[in-house]
C-alpha cells in the first residue's frame, strides 16, 4: 500500500539557518505529493503541494521538490524564522486519484531566536 | 476566509461511553473525511463522505463508528463503546472535489481522552 516516511524529529534550529525535512513515499501510480503544517493549537494547514514529477512546490519561503526517480519530496527553507516553529506533515493521495491522504508520521520544529 | 470547524476542542469521557464529534466543513465543500492522530504516531484516515453516504473507510473504522450528516451544515463522527485506544486527536476535513491534488481543509482537531 501507499506510505510515506519523513524524519524523525524534533529538529531544533536558530533563527534563519537553513531547513531540510526529508521525506520519502511509496505508491502505485503518480500520487500527488504535499505538505502541510500544523501550528500551536490550530488544524493542519497545507503548505504545498505538487501533482505531478519535477514539479516544485513553493508557498512562504518553503520549497520541495516532486522527485519521482528517488520518491522523494524533501521540504527546505532557506532561512528559518522562529514563526516557523510547527510541526510538519508530508502526505501523498494516491495514483488512482480519489483515495483519502495517507501521512508521514511528522516532524516538530523549533527554532530558536 | 472560510473554514472548517470542529467542536469540541477536547472531550473527556469514560470508557464504555459514546461520544459524538461535530463538525461544521466548509459550505461549498462536496466531500468530508475523519482522520485520527494517537500521540506520537500517524495522522490516518478513518472514513469519507460523499452525497450522503460513505463512500471510503479503513480497517480502523468498525462497527463502534458511524458518520451522519444530520443537516446541512454538520457532520458527526460517533464512537458508540469508547475504549481506551479510542484516545486520539480527532481531525474533521473538507474538500470540494475527490480528485488528487485538490486541497483537504482540516479543523482545528478534537482531542478525545478515554478514561
Amino acid at each position: 500500500g501507499n506510505s510515506v516516511t519523513q524524519m524523525e524529529g524534533p529538529v531544533t534550529l536558530s533563527e534563519e539557518a537553513f531547513l531540510t525535512i526529508n521525506c520519502t513515499y511509496t505508491a502505485t501510480g503518480y500520487p500527488s505529493l504535499f505538505w502541510y503544517v500544523q501550528y500551536p493549537g490550530e488544524g493542519l494547514q497545507l503548505l504545498l503541494k505538487a501533482t505531478k514529477a519535477d514539479d516544485k512546490g513553493s508557498n512562504k519561503g518553503f520549497e520541495a521538490t516532486y522527485r519521482k526517480e528517488t520518491t522523494s519530496f524533501h521540504l527546505e527553507k532557506g532561512s528559518v524564522q522562529v514563526s516557523d516553529s510547527a510541526v510538519y506533515f508530508c502526505a501523498l493521495i494516491g495514483g488512482t486519484g480519489n483515495t483519502p491522504l495517507v501521512f508521514g508520521k511528522g516532524t516538530r520544529l523549533s527554532v530558536i531566536a | 476566509e472560510p473554514e472548517v470547524t470542529q467542536t469540541p476542542s477536547h472531550q473527556v469521557t469514560q470508557m464504555g461511553q459514546e461520544v459524538i464529534l461535530r463538525c461544521v466543513p466548509i459550505s461549498n465543500h462536496l466531500y468530508f473525511y475523519w482522520y485520527r492522530q494517537i500521540l506520537g504516531q500517524k495522522v490516518e484516515f478513518l472514513v469519507s463522505f460523499y452525497n450522503n453516504e460513505i463512500s471510503e473507510k479503513s480497517e480502523i473504522f468498525d462497527d463502534q463508528f458511524s458518520v451522519e450528516r444530520p443537516d446541512g451544515s454538520n457532520f458527526t463522527l460517533k464512537i458508540r463503546s469508547t475504549k481506551l485506544e479510542d484516545s486520539a486527536m480527532y481531525f474533521c476535513a473538507s474538500s470540494e472535489d475527490l480528485t488528487g491534488g485538490v486541497e483537504q481543509f482540516f479543523g482545528p482537531g478534537t482531542r478525545l481522552t478515554v478514561l
